[in-house]
């Protein structure tokens, strides 16, 4: 089955600085990919949908300048929290949608944890 | 009011159980329907989708959709402690690929 990754599954950040979280399609070439935060024990929030070769697009309320989308080629897709603060300390998963299948299903990564201190 | 309402739980269950956990919506341009669950700190896994009114049926898990009362609704039978995760609906409108997901329901299966 298709398998999405993200690196790092864990990251401690001090406020201020930035962080890059990566999310890997394994075994399809995924043009399509979207990144969602997810606080504890709430729903999974839509922040912006990654389109290979071209701009991100962001949700209604998501800063794009702090939140950074890069999908440079078929299978990556990078996050970068620019200068973190505390309240961007959340769950991130991203999720990517084979272009080849039927169906609308999106294949999700592990998720990524990023503590801001 | 939300687009796709689910009860947060959470729901405990004594093994064996048939479990039913339900999603309401209010755009009656959702096309597809899809149950993921997700293990604490872990990814959504995908158990089942649909985009017709109607049944599906897959194992143990049984998914219903009534798009005339905007209510879908994912049924465990036999329910294991492992099945203990969130259950998330997701739904899909028509002419995009995005999901717009429920809050999710906390499952707790008791040995």
């Amino acid at each position: 089955g298709a398998v999405v990754s993200q690196h790092p599954s864990w990251v401690i950040c001090k406020s201020g600085t930035s962080v890059k979280i990566e999310c890997r399609s394994l075994d399809f070439q995924a043009t399509t990919m979207f990144w969602y935060r997810q606080f504890p024990k709430q729903s999974l929030m839509l922040m912006a949908t990654s389109n290979e070769g071209s701009k991100a697009t962001y949700e209604q309320g998501v800063e794009k300048d702090k939140f950074l989308i890069n999908h440079a080629s078929l299978t990556l897709s990078t996050l970068t929290v620019t200068s973190a603060h505390p309240e961007d300390s959340s769950f991130y998963i991203c999720s990517a949608r084979d272009p080849l299948a039927s169906t609308y299903e999106q294949y999700f990564g592990p998720g990524t944890r990023l503590t801001v201190t | 009011q939300k687009e796709v309402e689910q009860d947060p739980g959470p729901l405990s269950v004594p093994e064996g159980a048939i479990v039913s956990l339900n999603c309401t919506y209010s755009n009656s341009a959702f096309q597809y329907f899809m149950w993921y669950r997700q293990y604490s700190r872990k990814g959504p896994e995908l158990l089942m989708y649909t985009y017709s009114s109607g049944n599906k049926e897959d194992g143990r898990f049984t998914a219903q959709v009534d798009k005339s009362s905007k209510y879908i609704s994912l049924f465990i039978r036999d329910s294991q402690p492992s099945d203990s995760a969130t259950y998330l609906c997701a739904l899909v409108p028509s002419g995009t690929y995005k999901y717009i997901f429920g809050t999710g329901t906390r499952l707790k299966v008791l040995a």
